[in-house]
């Protein structure tokens, strides 16, 4: 089935740094990827739709000038949080829509220090 | 790899009557499990949630059902409202981390 393969799965960083987190769609051609960062008590916040070849949507309140999204294929998109905060400490996960349905990346778990 | 699966792509059920989204997992080392509700050009929202300590949990006309020996868990709605119409997310965790795996959603259509 379509998978989307995510990295990395964990990272810590210190504060002030950038980190990048690939999604990669390895069977289709994925031509919009969705960007979540979850809250506690499990709430998943849409952040951005990318859209390959175009600039992202990003949603109501999300940074733009913070977290940087490129789609810059049909089978790459990037989240890059830059200047990275401990409020930034998060779990982010990316998701495609396929066919019959959606796949999701296996999330990554960002620790800012 | 799935960790989890939700192998029917979409439902159709008519209005009042119960909707049976089910979920499979399998990791014996999840331990929360969670359905998500998402609308078009929206992200999903939690719903309802269940720990592996229970076997059944109930939100007014939302009830899951946890099977562990099976691997298998489902969502109950009834009845069954044509707001209601949308993809269901079940997704699952391990541990005190909290990081989800998600499954690849069930679209239900309640027909009026």
């Amino acid at each position: 089935g379509a998978v989307v393969s995510q990295h990395p799965s964990w990272v810590i960083c210190k504060s002030g740094t950038s980190v990048k987190i690939e999604c990669r769609s390895l069977d289709f051609q994925a031509t919009t990827m969705f960007w979540y960062r979850q809250f506690p008590k499990q709430s998943l916040m849409l952040m951005a739709t990318s859209n390959e070849g175009s600039k992202a949507t990003y949603e109501q309140g999300v940074e733009k000038d913070k977290f940087l999204i490129n789609h810059a294929s049909l089978t790459l998109s990037t989240l890059t949080v830059t200047s990275a905060h401990p409020e930034d400490s998060s779990f982010y996960i990316c998701s495609a829509f396929i066919k019959d349905g959606y796949t999701f990346g296996s999330g990554t778990r960002l620790t800012v220090v | 790899d799935q960790q989890v699966k939700q192998n029917s792509p979409s439902l159709s059920v008519q209005e009042g009557r119960i909707s049976i989204l089910n979920c499979d997992y399998t990791n014996s080392m999840f331990d929360y499990f969670l359905w998500y509700k998402k609308y078009p050009a929206e992200g999903p929202t939690f719903l309802i949630s269940i720990s592996s300590i229970k076997d059944k949990n109930e939100d007014g006309r939302f009830t899951v059902f946890l099977n562990k020996s099976a691997k298998h868990l489902s969502l109950h709605i009834v009845p069954s409202q044509p707001g209601d119409s949308a993809v269901y997310f079940c997704a699952a965790s391990a541990g005190n981390n909290n990081d989800m795996r998600f499954g690849a959603g069930t679209r239900l259509t309640v027909k009026p």
